[in-house]
C-alpha cells in the first residue's frame, strides 16, 4: 500500500480545458510534494514542487500546484496534446525517512 | 547527465549491481544526493534509495535488507545492489539526483530534478 493515494487513476481533458490531479496523505500535512510527468517510454520529468509549488526551468507556465491540508494538487490549465502523460506525486513517508511515490494518474488528452 | 549502466539480464537469487555515472558536476556537491528508483513494467514508480556523497543512505522499508547503495567519489558515480533477486525485480531502473532537502534542522534528500534515461532488468 502507497502512503499518497493519487485520484483519478485516469482521466481524459479536451484540447484546450483543464484537468485537476489530486495527491493525498498524512505526511502531506508535514511535508510538501512534488509531481513528476512521464511521458511514454521516457524518464520522469519533475514539473512541481515545493511550499511555494514552483515549476522549474522549461515547464509550461500552464502548470500549477496547490496543497491544503493531507491533499495536494497539480493542474493543467489549457492542457495540450504534449501533457498527455502519466503523473506522479512524491513526498517524504508520513514515517521514515524515505520518500513515497502515488499511484500515478493517466492523463489522455482528446 | 545520468547514465545507468549494467546487465540487462540476471537471474532468480543473483545479485543485482547497477551503477549510474555523473557528468557535467561533481557527486561530492554538498546540496544534492543520488539514488534510485525502479518501475515494474506497466506499474508505477517505486523510490527504493539515496545515498550522500559522505556515505549517509536511506532506503524503502519495504527493500531494506536486499538494498544497499554506495558512492564512489574517486570515479563520480554510485551504484545499487540488490541481493536475492525474484521476478518480481523486473522492471526500469532509474538513477537521479535528488536535490537537498531540509527536515526540522536535518539534511536530508528532497525531489528529483535530473534523472537518467533508466535500465531495463529482466529477472529470469
Amino acid at each position: 500500500s502507497s502512503d499518497l493515494t493519487q485520484a483519478p487513476a485516469a482521466v481524459s481533458v479536451a484540447l484546450g480545458q483543464t484537468v485537476r490531479i489530486t495527491c493525498q496523505g498524512d505526511s502531506l500535512r508535514s511535508y510538501f510534494a512534488s509531481w513528476y510527468q512521464q511521458r511514454p517510454g521516457q524518464a520522469p520529468v519533475l514539473v512541481m514542487f515545493g511550499k511555494n509549488n514552483e515549476r522549474p526551468s522549461g515547464i509550461p507556465a500552464r502548470f500549477s500546484g496547490s496543497s491544503s491540508g493531507n491533499t495536494a494538487s497539480l493542474t493543467i490549465t489549457g492542457a495540450q496534446a504534449e501533457d498527455e502523460a502519466d503523473y506522479y506525486c512524491n513526498c517524504r513517508a508520513s514515517r521514515g525517512d524515505h520518500l513515497v511515490f502515488g499511484g500515478g494518474t493517466k492523463v489522455t488528452v482528446l | 547527465q545520468l547514465q545507468e549502466s549494467g546487465p540487462g539480464l540476471a537471474e532468480p537469487s543473483d545479485t543485482l549491481s547497477l551503477t549510474c555515472t555523473v557528468s557535467g558536476g561533481s557527486i561530492t556537491a554538498t546540496t544534492f544526493y543520488w539514488g534510485w528508483i525502479r518501475q515494474s513494467p506497466g506499474k508505477g514508480l517505486e523510490w527504493i534509495a539515496a545515498v550522500y556523497y559522505r556515505g549517509t543512505t536511506y532506503y524503502n522499508p519495504s527493500l531494506r535488507g536486499r538494498v544497499t547503495v554506495s558512492v564512489d567519489t574517486s570515479k563520480n558515480l554510485f551504484s545499487l545492489h540488490l541481493n536475492s533477486v525474484t521476478a518480481a525485480d523486473t522492471g526500469v531502473y532509474f538513477c537521479a539526483r535528488h536535490r537537498a532537502d531540509y527536515v526540522w534542522g536535518r539534511q536530508v534528500p528532497g525531489r528529483m530534478d535530473v534523472w537518467g534515461p533508466g535500465t531495463t532488468v529482466i529477472v529470469s
